[in-house]
Order: C-alpha cells, then sequence, then structure tokens
C-alpha cells in the first residue's frame, strides 16, 4: 500500500520562510507532488519533481530526495493569502494517492 | 487548458436515497479520471479513476460506484446512501499523473 505522512499543523508569520515536509512508502513511485487547497474551495496544483532535487516557482520551492523517500514545500516571503491546507501527493501507475494535509496559519 | 464540471455545489439527500454525481472535462482528450471524497478538515480519499472508457478502479470497497460512458464524463453513484457517505466529492483530471485539475467540488449532505 500506500502512506505518506505531512505534519497536521505549521504556524508561521508574515514574510517569513517555512517548510512543509512529506515522507511517504510506497512502491512503483513516479514522482511527489503538492497542491494547495483553501477553505471551501478544490486543491490546485503547486508544483511535481519526478527527480532528486529542488524545483522552483516563484515563491514556492519542492524537493525531492528518493533514496530517504521524502520531500518538502518551501513557501518563501510568506503572505496572508497563503493561509491555506497544504497536501503532498505521490503518483504510482495511475493512482495519485494524497497526504492528510498541513494546516498552514500566518500570523501578522 | 483543462476545464472540469462538476455538479450540483451542494446536494442534500435523505438516507437510502440514491446518488448521481455527473463531472464532465474540457480541453484535453483521453484523461485519466478521479473521484476523491473529503470529509471535513480531512484529506482527500481515492474512491475511483478510470484509464479510458469503460475502465474503472476502485479503491474503497463501500456502497458508491462510477462509470465512464464517454472519454470526457465520469459519473459517480450509490444506490442508497448511508450517512456516512457525507462529504465533499472532488472530480479531477489528470494527462499523465503528474498533475490534477480538479472540479470545484459537491458538498453532500446525507441527512
Amino acid at each position: 500500500g500506500q502512506s505518506l505522512e505531512q505534519p497536521s499543523e505549521v504556524t508561521a508569520v508574515e514574510g517569513a520562510i517555512v517548510q512543509i515536509n512529506c515522507t511517504y512508502q510506497t512502491s512503483g513511485f513516479y514522482g511527489l507532488s503538492w497542491y494547495q487547497q483553501h477553505d471551501g474551495g478544490a486543491p490546485t496544483f503547486l508544483s511535481y519533481n519526478a527527480l532528486d532535487g529542488l524545483e522552483e516557482t516563484g515563491r514556492f520551492s519542492s524537493f525531492l530526495s528518493r533514496s530517504d523517500s521524502y520531500g518538502y514545500l518551501l513557501l518563501q516571503e510568506l503572505q496572508m493569502k497563503d493561509s491555506a491546507s497544504y497536501f503532498c501527493a505521490v503518483s504510482r501507475d495511475d493512482k495519485i494517492i494524497f497526504g492528510k494535509g498541513t494546516r498552514l496559519h500566518i500570523l501578522p | 487548458s483543462q476545464t472540469i464540471h462538476q455538479w450540483p455545489a451542494t446536494l442534500v439527500q435523505p438516507v437510502g436515497s440514491p446518488l448521481s454525481l455527473e463531472c464532465t472535462v474540457e480541453g484535453t482528450s483521453n484523461p485519466n479520471l478521479y473521484w476523491y471524497r473529503q470529509a471535513a478538515g480531512r484529506g482527500l480519499q481515492l474512491l475511483f479513476y478510470s484509464v479510458g472508457i469503460g475502465q474503472i478502479s476502485s479503491e474503497v470497497p463501500q456502497n458508491l460506484s462510477a462509470s465512464r460512458p464517454q472519454d470526457r464524463q465520469f459519473i459517480l453513484s450509490s444506490k442508497k446512501l448511508l450517512l456516512s457517505d457525507s462529504g465533499f466529492y472532488l472530480c479531477a483530471a489528470s494527462r499523465g499523473g503528474e498533475k490534477l485539475f480538479f472540479g470545484s467540488g459537491t458538498q453532500l449532505s446525507v441527512l
């Protein structure tokens, strides 16, 4: 089977940097992706890592280490609008399995 | 780009009643299609996925079923709803497993 672990909540200050970690256990791993979900809305895609290393997209970066079955999402220059839930997800064959999500609280 | 149409936005149904949620996709052909359910404040549980017309894979045994009668149409059904079927239902599409596009979701309340 597959399992993903990520912290349930993280708190950070506006303008700061925050890292959300994700560890996974799965066979036939293809890639790790990240999604953002605001309250009442649908998840939206942020990033995808198939290979080891860092992928940068504006204020957001995502990292993957396949040997450690570990990845993280890095959010820089935090803004109040970044308050949301963040999900990591693993792709295996045609299945995409999500973690339970990390609620990001941002303090002014 | 892909657009996922999902309706209705909210639905209140009595226990034991049937259910049919429809999802249609625009802007791509031969997508992989997915149904997820999300309980309040929880993660996304994969219910069904489909890689082609008539091909359905079930992840969680329950009283729900899915069908894909056309390439860009995905339907979630139940003959008799249970209280535990309440939740936020999301349809999603992908071309290769790298990126999911989600519909706006259906909030189902079973009373």
